[in-house]
């Protein structure tokens, strides 16, 4: 069935490191992926998300292009900050009954 | 406004026990979900509501039942609460037509002794 794997956390970095946290995916049909972020204490929110291949989502600071080539969507940050620090969540959606698959979440602390 | 509300926020409780977990979205949303957060933060769907009818139900125990009243609002019930069931729960919703883009909840962590 389809799935995403992300690399295990933890990841520690210094402010103003760069950032990857990759993900790859297995999927029968053509699918949209997602990268969610949890900060601590809070519900997930949708960090940004690409629907088709090569597409690049962008927000905050943070990119990743959708390579269907490579079957990967891996997030990356020039420059992080400590507020940047949360669990990351690689996710996908075929679409089909509302069925969304997330990888097992990278967790990201930035020290000052 | 919250967009997507649970309560409560924190539930402990003993084995055996019966309890809810509510959420309510004031998004006008039509689709609604729960997801199960384990210790190891690997986050699992386990229903999703579409018109008060169910969309998916994944390989979760009979145990736990979503009760929808109303469009806005899914309810997970559980019976005969077990150690395992431990966990955060994470309600969320989305539009029928744009299910890739889920708004969650801030979560419900429950406990069981």
């Amino acid at each position: 069935g389809d799935s995403v794997t992300q690399m295990e956390g933890p990841v520690t970095l210094s402010e103003e490191a760069f950032l990857t946290i990759n993900c790859t995916y297995t999927a029968t049909g053509y699918p949209s992926l997602f990268w969610y972020v949890q900060y601590p204490g809070e519900g997930l929110q949708l960090l940004l998300k690409a629907t088709k291949a090569d597409d690049k989502g962008s927000n905050k600071g943070f990119e990743a292009t959708y390579r269907k080539e490579t079957t990967s969507f891996h997030l990356e940050k020039g420059s992080v900050q400590v507020s940047d620090s949360a669990v990351y969540f690689c996710a996908l959606s075929t679409g089909n009954n509302n069925d969304m698959r997330f990888g097992a979440g990278t967790r990201l602390t930035v020290k000052p | 406004d919250t967009a997507v509300s649970q309560t409560p926020k924190y539930l402990v409780t003993q084995m055996g026990n019966d309890k809810s977990i509510k959420c309510e979205q004031n998004l006008g949303h039509d689709t609604m979900y729960w997801y199960k957060q384990d210790s190891k933060k690997f986050l699992k769907i386990m229903f999703s509501y579409n018109n008060k009818e169910l969309i998916i139900n994944e390989t979760v125990p009979n145990r736990f039942s979503p009760k929808s009243p109303d469009k806005a609002h899914l309810n997970l019930h559980i019976n005969s609460l077990e150690l395992g069931d431990s966990a955060v729960y994470f309600c969320a919703s989305s539009h029928v037509g744009n299910q890739e883009t889920q708004y969650f909840g801030p979560g419900t962590r429950l406990l069981v002794l």
